[in-house]
């Protein structure tokens, strides 16, 4: 099962920011938290991923809280193309004794971008 | 540069059948995953692959399912006697392979198959 609860979906106006929020409350410390995000029909996206800081790039911003039992995704300014269902993933770091490497998903969150 | 390619991007089939869905990772990536979605679902591990090895075929859900990477680069997913219950897209992803940081699996367009 995922180690991750996410909304089922949001909306989001365009040009505004989305921030989409994710639960890993039995997150272990050796777990990274994952993002990816699927457009309908494409296979799924990488979009960022942390352990404990919070970090950046091109896409997107990636909150985690200290406790690292959640975090949050920012899309600064969201458009149109970023309609998609965004996953957050938990898994340990490849190397980890017994770890398998395997993602494991849940649903999702549908967001919708509306002009 | 190139990313996960998958062929074919469709196939039809009949119940019983053989089909075999291909899947080019990234270049120069050692580890490759097959991944199963069904509709209105998050993708489903199948098997994982590091260079030639299968290293870990748990998500594979009977005998009639079956993945080899020969020559550690590109990898054949196969379903003998389809069933109905087979339809869906199936995901190839590739990553790096290396332990450290992270280790980010990028993933293909996908092979949407469907048993008629």
């Amino acid at each position: 099962d995922a180690k991750t609860t996410q909304p089922t979906s949001m909306d989001c106006a365009e040009g505004r920011a989305a921030n989409l929020p994710c639960n890993h409350s039995t997150i272990s410390g050796n777990e990274y938290v994952y993002w990816y995000r699927q457009i309908h029909s494409q296979g799924p996206q990488y979009i960022i991923h942390g352990l404990k800081n919070n970090e950046t790039n091109e896409m997107a911003s990636l909150i985690i809280t200290e406790d690292r039992k959640s975090s949050t995704l920012i899309l600064p300014h969201a458009t149109l193309r970023d309609t998609a269902v965004y996953y957050c993933i938990v898994r340990v770091a490849p190397g980890t004794p017994g770890n398998n490497r395997k993602l494991i998903w849940g649903l999702g969150t549908s967001l919708a971008v509306n002009p | 540069g190139a990313g996960v390619s998958q062929t074919p991007s469709n196939k039809v089939t009949e119940k019983g059948k053989y089909v075999e869905l291909r899947c080019d990772p990234i270049s120069g990536h050692t580890a490759l995953y097959w991944y199963r979605q069904s509709l209105g679902q998050g993708p489903e591990f199948l098997i994982y692959f590091q260079g030639t090895g299968a290293a870990d075929d748990s998500g594979l859900p009977n005998d009639r399912f079956f993945a080899v990477r020969p020559e550690g680069s590109v990898s054949t997913l196969k379903i003998q006697r389809t069933e109905r219950g087979d339809s869906a897209v199936y995901l190839c992803a590739s990553s790096s392979g290396l332990a450290g940081r992270g280790e980010t699996q990028y993933f293909g367009p996908g092979t949407r198959l469907l048993v008629l």
